[in-house]
């Protein structure tokens, strides 16, 4: 089964605005941390923002933040006033604690994202 | 500040021939080492990790190994390479287990 989900393989939008991209997780784990990263076509992935469980605020960095919903499972991450610089693709990806020695992630199959000028 | 290096950038090989991929670290010690193929259009597949020296776990049954000669060295290897191991191999380390792994700049591998 799918542990991360990310139901969007394209997304458009407008450079200055707001855009979301969706993730869905699934994990039995109490304690587990959630990330996203960006992939320009370079192909380096670039560390963006990190979510743990047990956090009560959304994490937020610089223009990016990370919608976290516990009960519904779902970390959404939210770019503000796009940029043509962040047409990339986009991958959430989960650490699950319990038993994971060496901190293992698992990645969704990403989105990629493109800002019109 | 730390820096992860990968090389080579590009790789051609024939099938059935050996395949060596390194990685290095610089500006940490004892690092958690991982890597990751990524095929095309698809995300990214945890192949090896190492928590030290000499400790390696594999994740996915191939015909590739890995093994970590010093504290911030990675190396992917194969004795006998596949069309099916073409793809993208990326490099992370991290100071520990909870922590975001930094990824290095990636071997795009292709095999004819």
């Amino acid at each position: 089964a799918q542990k991360i989900t990310q139901t969007q393989p394209g997304m458009f939008v407008q450079e200055k605005e707001a855009v979301t991209l969706d993730c869905t997780y699934d994990t039995s784990d109490q304690s587990y941390g959630l990330f996203w990263y960006k992939q320009p076509s370079s192909g380096e992935m670039i560390f963006l923002i990190y979510q743990g469980s047990y956090d009560e605020q959304n994490a937020t960095e610089g223009r990016y933040s990370l919608n976290f919903q516990k009960a519904r499972k779902s970390a959404n991450l939210v770019i503000s006033a796009s940029q043509l610089g962040d047409s990339a693709m986009y991958f959430c990806a989960m650490r699950e604690d319990f038993y994971n020695q060496g901190g293992k992630l698992i990645f969704g199959q990403g989105t990629e994202l493109s800002v019109k000028p | 500040s730390q820096t992860i290096h990968q090389w080579p950038a590009t790789l051609v090989q024939p099938v059935g021939s050996p395949l060596s991929l390194e990685c290095t670290v610089e500006g940490t010690s004892n690092p958690n080492l991982y890597w990751y193929r990524q095929a095309a259009g698809r995300g990214l597949q945890l192949l090896f990790y190492s928590v030290g020296i000499g400790q390696i776990s594999s994740e996915v049954p191939q015909n590739l190994s890995a093994s970590r000669p010093q504290d911030r060295q990675f190396i992917l290897s194969s004795k006998k390479l596949l069309l099916s191991d073409s793809g993208f191999y990326l490099c992370a380390w991290s100071v520990r287990e909870s922590a975001e792994q930094f990824f290095g700049p990636g071997t795009r591998l292709t095999v004819l």
